[in-house]
């Protein structure tokens, strides 16, 4: 059974940082594609970023790409996104998806509060 | 970027009802297309992909259609376990973009 777990949300104040963890199994890690996606409180979805099954390629929406960083570790099964700067807006749900053309499994999703 | 029109924002349906969810893609999205139900409290869960292709144990009543610039999920006969908020997003150019979100409930 494919398995998405999520960690590492909160509250955190603006312009802090802030590294989110998902830990993968009941899959070959190492061969997907995998991606952020988030979502508002107002239940808006936002695609994150994605990064290759090798960790050597990454895209990312162009209004976060500044200030987000996706990278995975195969060997621990564990994707990564390290926020930076944070700001009110981001304040979401932010799921943990594995790309296959689109995503097909979600994780559990975790939450991020930022506020002062 | 790709917008991804979304219609109806929300909707109240009776069991048995057929309803249809729309999405325009402001550009040719061909059929990267996929479609996501999420009940109250879970995470998204894909139902619909490359368009037309329903997902292992998605029931047979939802079925999505179409191509290039418009695309439509029909629900051919809602269900008491429907109730839920249904996306649109387009996987063929980055970024990938989802529609606004249908809120879908019964009467």
């Amino acid at each position: 059974e494919v398995q998405l777990v999520e960690s590492g949300g909160g509250l955190v104040k603006p312009g802090a940082s802030l590294k989110l963890s998902c830990v993968a199994s009941g899959f070959t890690f190492s061969d997907y594609w995998m991606s952020w996606v988030r979502q508002t409180p107002g239940k808006t979805m936002e695609w994150i970023g994605d990064i290759k099954y090798d960790g050597s390629y990454t895209n990312y929406a162009p209004s976060l790409k500044n200030r987000f960083t996706i990278s995975r570790d195969n060997a621990k099964s564990t994707l990564y996104l390290q926020m930076s700067n944070v700001r009110s807006e981001d304040t979401a749900t932010y799921y943990c998806t594995r790309e296959l053309g689109a995503p097909d499994y979600w994780g559990q999703g975790v939450m991020v509060t930022v506020s002062s | 970027n790709t917008v991804m029109t979304q219609s109806p924002t929300s909707m109240f349906t009776s069991v048995g009802d057929r309803v249809t969810i729309s999405c325009k893609a402001s550009q040719n999205v061909g059929i990267n297309v996929a479609w996501y139900q999420q009940e109250t409290g879970q995470s998204p869960k894909r139902l619909i992909y490359w368009a037309s292709n329903r997902d292992t144990g998605v029931p047979d009543r939802f079925t999505g259609s179409g191509s290039g610039t418009d695309f439509t999920l029909t629900i051919s006969n809602m269900q008491a376990e429907d109730p839920a908020i249904y996306y649109c997003l387009q996987h063929n150019s980055y970024p990938l973009t989802f529609g606004s979100g249908t809120k879908l409930e019964i009467k």
